[in-house]
């Protein structure tokens, strides 16, 4: 079984939709991010929810709207989208808060492309 | 603020060869320092990390990364490269209480024959 596991892996759409991308992870987890890896590789975080809760929003766009219905599913949903918004999405989870130490569970991500 | 930097955005070694992959980190706090290891078209996947303790970290697949807070750096080694070992690798920084992770810009191992 796949322990961070999204959908779609491949999500090819035209400006001004809305999409949504889904992400559940089966290892027990507290804790679950989104992170955007641009064009040239690099990584950022999104949003961290810790059991429903939003913990960390990093001055994302509101058009991204994170929905965490229980502690094993954090989704994405993107409104409007943008030329900007095409980037390789990854879900991670890891075991709590803690005090940062902790390995993150990614997910394999979903390639958003934006035409 | 924290921040990490990865000298060199592809390294290229021939297979048997020794691997070194470098990253030094900028905290006004004692550091948590990550390796993490992207293979193509998947997530990432954690190489090692550092947290206190032995300054000498090992990880899987033979790598392993020593941790010099007078050079503040975490740099990446193997000694013996293999072709399966080519992929995106990513230094990042936390700390305690941080509850997140900021990652470099990476570093793209190629192997060859």
């Amino acid at each position: 079984d796949t322990a961070v596991s999204q959908t779609p892996k491949y999500l090819v759409t035209q400006m001004g939709n809305d999409k949504s991308i889904k992400c559940e992870q089966n290892l027990g987890h507290d804790t679950m991010y989104w992170y955007k890896q641009d064009s040239k590789k690099f990584l950022k975080i999104m949003f961290s929810y810790n059991n429903k809760e939003l913990i960390i929003n990093e001055t994302v766009p509101n058009r991204f709207s994170p929905k965490s219905p229980d502690k094993a599913h954090l989704n994405l949903h993107i409104n409007s989208l943008e030329l900007g918004d095409s980037a390789v999405y990854f879900c991670a989870s890891s075991q709590d808060l803690g005090g940062g130490s902790e390995k993150l569970f990614f997910g394999s991500g979903t390639q958003l492309s934006v035409l | 603020a924290q921040s990490v930097t990865q000298l060199g955005s592809h390294v290229s070694v021939s297979e048997g060869a020794l691997v070194l992959l470098r990253c030094n980190y900028s905290s006004s706090v004692p550091p948590y320092l990550f390796w993490y290891v992207q293979y193509p078209n998947q997530g990432l996947q954690l190489l090692l990390k550092y947290t206190t303790g032995a300054t000498l970290v090992k990880g899987i697949n033979g790598f392993e990364a020593e941790f010099k807070k007078s050079e503040t750096s975490f740099h990446l080694t193997k000694p013996s490269a293999h072709m399966s070992d080519a992929a995106e690798y990513f230094c990042a920084v936390s700390r305690s209480g941080f509850q997140k992770l900021v990652f470099g810009t990476g570093t793209r191992l190629l192997v060859s024959p």
